[in-house]
């Protein structure tokens, strides 16, 4: 079955640090792949998301690119801020067989220091 | 962006009684809703997948007796939590998903359930 696997974290980076979140993943097919975000009392929130191969979703100075050959999808920032300490969600679906749950990986907490 | 509301917010209850959540999609009508669960400083589980109209579809180890879902309307979907025990408690979390927000998943802002 699909799975998603992220770096553990909690990852504490000082503000204007450059971040990476690595996630990789496990499917067959063409999964559609998403960051989500989740920050302290809130619900998920969409972040980016990219759709096909070599695609790149970015977002709020966050990006990342779906990488089929290395089954990767990193996050990146350049300079994080104190207000994007959240947990981080790397998921995919099967938009291409209609396989609409989220498979999610087990979330990274960013902690940005000022 | 679409809007997802979940109600009620918090939840306390007692062992043994049942406990109903709401979620509905505010400005989209959602074909198709998603309930899951997650425990603290955990990933999300799905628990089931429900399309407007027909039964829900229930993830492997999910008891469909315990966890009744409804899908009555194009925005609006039910959970509800049977005799429920300490153990259900956790954070409930609803998806949603429609022609009008074109393929992308809206989250609600989940509902903590405490069980006594």
């Amino acid at each position: 079955g699909d799975s998603v696997t992220q770096m553990e974290g909690p990852v504490t980076l000082s503000e204007e640090a450059f971040l990476t979140i690595n996630c990789t993943y496990t499917a067959t097919g063409y999964p559609s792949l998403f960051w989500y975000v989740q920050y302290p009392g809130e619900g998920l929130q969409l972040l980016l998301k990219a759709t096909k191969a070599d695609d790149k979703g970015s977002n709020k100075g966050f990006e990342a690119t779906y990488r089929k050959e290395t089954t990767s999808f990193h996050l990146e920032k350049g300079s994080v801020q104190v207000s994007d300490s959240a947990v981080y969600f790397c998921a995919l679906n099967h938009m291409d067989t209609g396989r609409r749950a989220l498979t999610f990986g087990s979330g990274t907490r960013l902690q940005v220091q000022p | 962006g679409a809007v997802v509301s979940q109600h009620p917010s918090r939840v306390i209850c007692k062992s043994g009684t049942s406990v109903k959540i709401e979620c509905r999609s505010l400005d989209f009508q959602a074909t198709t809703m998603f309930w899951y669960r997650q425990f603290p400083k955990q990933s999300l589980m799905l628990m089931a997948t429900s399309n407007e109209g027909s039964k829900a579809t229930y993830e492997q180890g999910v008891e469909k007796d315990k966890f009744l879902i409804n899908h009555a309307s194009l925005t609006l979907s039910t959970l509800t939590v049977t005799s429920a025990h300490p153990e259900d408690s956790s954070f409930y979390i609803c998806s949603a998903r429609g022609t009008g927000a074109g393929e992308t998943q809206y989250f609600g802002p989940g509902t903590r359930l405490l069980v006594l």
